[in-house]
């Protein structure tokens, strides 16, 4: 099984500066990872897929990179909505798996 | 619009069954797979089954493989999870999730509202 590992846990970032968060897979993903926000009491939705594609009505603040094992989200200046729970998810190999989400919080 | 609507949730005691639904709309129910996502109260998420967009191919977690099994009916446009064998652990709001293939990789680009699962006696 693929184990996925987000870093920090917790980010306490003030608004308006940059979030940066980190996603290490324990063997190759190529670029089959895909990032998720989630609010609380609400279901997840997608951010980022293919490791830097943005979905669908994404701001442009959110952007992915990486490929391999070692992959980045950086929400460039945090704004209120923001504050949330990410999650990197690896598509390629099975079982899927998810990484434990970093918590992004007002500082 | 894509809609996921989930439903079948409950208080089940250990060793029980439940079956899950999931009413999907707005797409073409035999051109994505789907699947089924779960989060225990509190914790983070866990993928727990996919079926391919005809339901010809499934897949599980090993935590669940044996006890779980998704299907979908086409004519229906729904998707279930039948779960047996509930133990304590299985306690989570599980998500009907829409999986969306490209050619390089996937992605869960729709989710449902969840349904919750409890187990206790």
């Amino acid at each position: 099984e693929i184990v996925m590992t987000q870093s920090p846990a917790t980010l306490s970032v003030s608004p308006g500066e940059r979030a940066t968060l980190s996603c290490r897979a324990s063997q190759s993903v190529d670029t089959n990872l895909a990032w998720y926000q989630q609010k609380p009491g609400h279901s997840p939705c997608l951010l980022i897929y293919d490791a830097s594609t943005r979905a669908t009505d994404i701001p442009a603040r959110f952007s992915g990179s990486g490929s391999g094992t070692e992959f980045t989200l950086t929400i460039s200046s945090l704004q209120s909505e923001d504050f949330a729970v990410y999650y990197c998810h690896q598509h390629k190999h099975w079982p899927r798996t998810f990484g434990q989400g970093t918590k992004v919080e007002i500082k | 619009e894509v809609q996921l609507v989930e439903s079948g949730g409950g208080l089940v005691q250990p060793g029980g069954s439940l079956r899950l639904s999931c009413s999907a709309s707005g797409f073409t129910f035999t051109t994505y797979a789907m699947d089924w996502v779960r989060q225990a109260p509190g914790k983070g998420l866990e993928w727990v089954s996919t079926i391919s967009g005809t339901g010809g191919d499934t897949y599980y977690a090993d935590s669940v493989r044996g006890r779980f099994t998704i299907s979908k009916d086409i004519s229906k446009n729904t998707l279930y999870l039948q779960m047996d064998s509930l133990r304590a652990e299985d306690t989570a709001l599980y998500y009907c999730v829409k999986d969306t293939c490209g050619s390089t990789s996937c992605r869960f680009d729709y989710w449902g509202q969840g349904t919750l699962v409890t187990v206790s006696p």
